[in-house]
C-alpha cells in the first residue's frame, strides 16, 4: 500500500512559467511533509518542507501547499527555470520514534527554455 | 565542509554473494538512515540509527543489517544477495533522530546484482 503517490511521472513547463507538482497522501500520523529534487548521479536534496499544522510555507520561488482535509500537498516553482529539471520526490515523516521518510514514487519536472 | 560520503560508488555482486556498504555522515551528525531506491521509485526506508542504537527498521527480510560506529559511520551489510537487490542504496545523516529540515543524503552506492 502506498501511503504517499504523486500520480504525474513527468511534467513539461515552458521558461518563466509556474510548475504545480502534486502529492496525495493517506496516513494523518505523518507530521512533516517534505520535498526533494535529484539530479541524475546524485542524492536527494532537500528544498522545503511543512509541518502538519501548517497550510502554508514559502522559500523563495518554492511554495509548499497543505491541505489536510484532502491529504493533498503541492509544490510551486515560479518562475520555473531551466536548471529546475530534475525529478521531484515528495515525502512524509512519520511521527513514530524512527522519524522515518516515505517516498513518493517522484515527478520528472522538465523545464523547457 | 564534507557532505554524507559512501562507498563504494557502484559494485557488481553475484546471487548468493554478500556485500558491505559504507556510509560516512555529517561531521556532527549522530542519525544515519539507509534507504533503498529501486529503478523508477522513491527511496524505501531500511533502517535508522542514532546514537549507535537502531532506531527503526523498515520492511526488509533478516538478509538485511547495519551497524553505526563510536564515529558515528555505518555499514549496510545485504546477505545471500537476490537479483532483486539491485538499487540504489542512500545514506541520509541528520544532526537529531528526526530534523524538520530533512535530512543529508549522500550520492549513494548504486549495487547490480547478476
Amino acid at each position: 500500500d502506498q501511503q504517499v503517490k504523486q500520480n504525474s511521472p513527468s511534467l513539461s513547463v515552458q521558461e518563466g512559467r509556474i510548475s504545480i507538482l502534486n502529492c496525495d497522501y493517506t496516513n494523518s500520523m505523518f507530521d512533516y511533509f517534505l520535498w526533494y529534487k535529484k539530479y541524475p548521479a546524485e542524492g536527494p536534496t532537500f528544498l522545503i518542507s511543512i509541518s502538519s499544522i501548517k497550510d502554508k510555507n514559502e522559500d523563495g520561488r518554492f511554495t509548499v501547499f497543505l491541505n489536510k482535509s484532502a491529504k493533498h500537498l503541492s509544490l510551486h516553482i515560479v518562475p520555473s527555470q531551466p536548471g529546475d529539471s530534475a525529478v521531484y520526490f515528495c515525502a512524509a515523516r512519520g511521527s513514530g520514534s524512527a522519524r522515518q521518510l516515505t517516498f513518493g514514487s517522484g515527478t520528472q519536472l522538465t523545464v523547457l527554455p | 565542509d564534507a557532505g554524507v560520503t559512501q562507498s563504494p560508488t557502484h559494485l557488481i555482486k553475484t546471487r548468493g554473494q554478500q556485500v558491505t556498504l559504507r556510509c560516512s555522515p555529517i561531521s556532527g551528525h549522530k542519525s544515519v538512515s539507509w534507504y533503498q531506491q529501486v529503478l523508477g521509485q522513491g527511496p524505501q526506508f531500511i533502517f535508522q540509527y542514532y546514537e549507535k542504537e537502531e532506531r527503526g527498521r523498515g520492511n526488509f527480510p533478516d538478509r538485511f543489517s547495519a551497524r553505526q560506529f563510536p564515529n558515528y559511520s555505518s555499514e549496510l551489510n545485504v546477505n545471500a544477495l537476490l537479483l532483486g537487490d539491485s538499487a540504489l542504496y542512500l545514506c541520509a545523516s541528520s544532526l537529531f533522530q528526526g530534523t524538520n529540515y530533512g535530512y543529508t543524503f549522500g550520492s549513494g552506492t548504486r549495487l547490480t546484482v547478476v
